[in-house]
């Protein structure tokens, strides 16, 4: 069974820290996505990546990047120098990639507060 | 932007009554999918369409139903809602994009059962 776990429920920096939030993974397919979502006070869901399970490449964005490493199933997101507009709630996020998305599993969320 | 619109976007209702909730989306997607968001839970799957009239339950689906006459709408009916389905409900689809499997939620609908 897919399960997505992120052990972080709540986590507080100040401004210009860089900050990790974790997400490990659980799934017996060979292929899979995973994705990563933020979600700020206003209540919407915003897309931020998605990986294939076949490419661990990390990736960078502006001040976002991304670590993914199969051996340890895990699909970590760091936020350089972080704002306080990066406050919001994060959801990694996991989908078998034969399930065309009715096994999207997401994980309990990280809240992040950045403090001025 | 995918095109995702939702209606109502707050609703208060009483326990026992008839509850459906609208997910319309513009860009002719076959998936479309409905959420629960829940403190503590993440996102947790209702139920799900491939195609108009072929749906699917999710991980949550008790006390839930759903129906897609058309491609563009995917409608969830609760049909005697209860205090336990106090809950932000969020539709999606998934879109495949420049090869890419990626999926997009609506602005999600705030519902109260009292």
């Amino acid at each position: 069974a897919q399960k997505v776990t992120q052990a972080q429920t709540e986590i507080s920096v100040v401004e210009k820290e860089d900050v990790t939030l974790d997400c490990v993974y659980e799934t017996r397919d060979t292929t899979y996505y995973l994705f990563w979502y933020k979600q700020p006070p206003s209540g919407e869901l915003v897309f931020l990546i998605r990986r294939n399970s076949f490419d661990e490449q990390n990736e960078i964005s502006g001040r976002y990047s991304w670590n993914f490493q199969k051996s340890t199933s895990s699909f970590n997101f760091t936020i350089t120098a972080s704002q306080v507009v990066d406050s919001a709630v994060y959801f990694c996020a996991l989908s078998e990639a034969a399930s065309y998305g009715q096994n999207f599993v997401f994980g309990p969320g990280t809240r992040l507060s950045v403090l001025p | 932007d995918a095109g995702i619109t939702q209606s109502p976007r707050h609703k208060v209702t009483e326990t026992g009554t008839p509850v459906t909730l609208r997910c319309h989306q513009t860009e002719n997607h076959r998936y479309m999918y409905w959420y629960r968001q829940d403190p503590g839970h993440g996102l947790r799957l209702i139920h799900y369409s491939y195609g108009v009239k072929d749906t699917d339950k999710g991980e949550v689906s008790d006390g839930y139903s759903v129906s897609r006459s058309k491609t563009e709408d995917f409608l969830l009916t609760l049909e005697s809602a209860t205090s336990s389905q106090t809950s932000v409900y969020f539709c999606a689809i998934s879109a495949v994009r420049a090869g890419r499997y990626e999926q997009y939620f609506g602005p999600g609908t705030r519902l109260t059962v009292t």
